[in-house]
């Protein structure tokens, strides 16, 4: 099935040093999600994206939703150690009975 | 607080054993989902269901099979559990309108 391409794989940062990756595709979403999952844990929201050019906040996080409906972004400012996890986005067309299409993942290790 | 339940968060079994995995939501949710997740290879969609007693197949359907009989449980089954399908399974909930995904705790499976 496809996937939406999302970079970058990994990042190594420094306590404080703010974070970004995003996420492309071919298609058309109307919705965008984005997902943090903890090790060993299932993936919990972080935002959703519901329009073209929505930005959103929660706390640190950022993400807006691209204008050409083709892209999503995150943003992390002043990262904590607790960011740490893997960050996923996931896109849904219209008519996919909620079908999601999930990026590949970005592993986030941050350094005290 | 929305919840999504799987039943166990460990499994072992044993190579041709009939393994049962069940979900349970409480949002009243129309879909449901079942994915796989194995490293390197991302979250992929085994069998989704948007109706009781409805299923479509995902990108990985072979060797697995589902039940929805009550709106909030959905069943994954394994019918002769093999050591290829050894890996952590998530079941996620969404409704039609918003889109936007619950997920379980996970349940990692071990076939030896």
């Amino acid at each position: 099935g496809q996937q939406l391409n999302q970079s970058p794989q990994s990042m190594f940062i420094q306590e404080g040093e703010d974070v970004s990756m995003n996420c492309t595709s071919s298609s058309i979403f109307n919705t965008w999600l984005w997902y943090k999952q903890d090790p060993g844990e299932g993936p919990v929201l972080l935002i959703a994206l519901y329009k073209a050019g929505e930005l959103t906040s929660n706390g640190r996080l950022t993400a807006q939703f691209g204008i050409t409906r083709k892209d999503s972004f995150l943003n992390i400012s002043a990262s904590i150690p607790s960011d740490v996890g893997i960050y996923f986005c996931a896109g849904r067309r219209g008519t996919s009975y909620g079908k999601l299409t999930f990026g590949q993942g970005t592993i986030l290790t941050v350094h005290p | 607080d929305v919840k999504v339940t799987q039943s166990s968060r460990y499994l072992v079994k044993r190579t041709g054993e009939k393994v049962f995995l069940e979900c349970v939501q409480d949002m009243d949710h129309e879909n449901m989902f079942w994915y796989r997740q194995d490293p390197g290879l991302g979250l992929r969609l085994i069998y989704f269901s948007y109706d009781v007693k409805m299923k479509e197949k995902g990108d990985i359907p072979e060797g697995y099979s589902v039940s929805r009989e009550k709106k909030e449980r959905f069943s994954l089954i394994l019918e002769s559990a093999s050591t290829n399908q050894t890996s952590m399974y998530l079941c996620a909930s969404s409704s039609t309108v918003k889109g936007e995904a619950f997920f379980g705790q996970g349940t990692r499976l071990t076939v030896v």
